[in-house]
């Protein structure tokens, strides 16, 4: 597709089950970005990829949550032993490269609910 | 103190109206600034990069300030299609680099 490709858009999981999340960036993007944003707040960084460099995953909020981008194209965020607080939507980005003056692309998201 | 930070709002205003926003941020090796708009329960999509020398599409103009280090977006003669939260995104690389999301103002225009 021409966009930021996510899935699934809606989750509702039980708490302490694991959850993935998938995104599918735009063709050729060499970086890749997930953010958290819980209702009403602003968008909080998890983790990006650049090509082949070791992941920038300083905002991981625990261990719970680890991510990987197979190919240098999809990836994948996993979520361990979910909790209620997860609970927002996961939006994955896309940039032609990690660096100044890129756009960076959105996908719709997907929506968890930890129940 | 927070990397970006902008006035949360609501900025509620009448159709017609200039409304301006405000984002500063912390850190002066921050190179490329953007507005970005994300309407309610969608995702943040690109509004305009802001330049140096300013830049202005149609209704709305971004400023940037390097000497305050904050950057501004204002928008005239606004439409009820304008209601949505403006999020400021600072980029900067200090040994890696970094893209910060401001938590964004919320403007309701109402007829």
């Amino acid at each position: 597709g021409a966009g930021v490709s996510q899935s699934p858009s809606n989750k509702v999981t039980e708490k302490g089950k694991d959850v993935e999340l998938r995104c599918d960036p735009i063709s050729g993007h060499t970086a890749l970005y997930w953010y958290r944003q819980s209702l009403g707040q602003g968008l909080e960084f998890l983790i990006y990829f650049q090509g082949n460099s070791a992941p920038d995953k300083s905002g991981l909020p625990s261990d719970r949550f680890s991510a990987e981008r197979t190919g240098g194209s999809v990836s994948t965020l996993t979520i361990q032993r979910t909790q209620q607080e997860d609970s927002a939507v996961y939006l994955c980005a896309s940039s032609p490269a990690l660096g100044s003056g890129n756009t960076i692309y959105f996908g719709e998201g997907s929506w968890l609910t930890v129940v | 103190r927070k990397e970006v930070e902008q006035d949360p709002g609501p900025f509620n205003v009448p159709e017609g109206a200039t409304v301006a926003f405000n984002c500063t941020y912390s850190n002066s090796a921050s190179q490329s600034f953007f507005w970005y708009r994300q309407d309610c329960r969608k995702e943040p999509k690109l509004l305009m990069s802001v330049y140096s020398s300013g830049n202005e599409d149609g209704r709305f103009t971004a400023q940037l300030n390097r000497a305050s280090q904050y950057i501004s977006l204002l928008i005239r003669d606004s439409k009820l299609s304008d209601s949505a939260t403006y999020l400021c995104v600072v980029f900067f690389n200090t040994g890696g680099f970094k893209t910060i999301f401001g938590a964004g103002t919320r403007l309701f225009v109402k007829a």
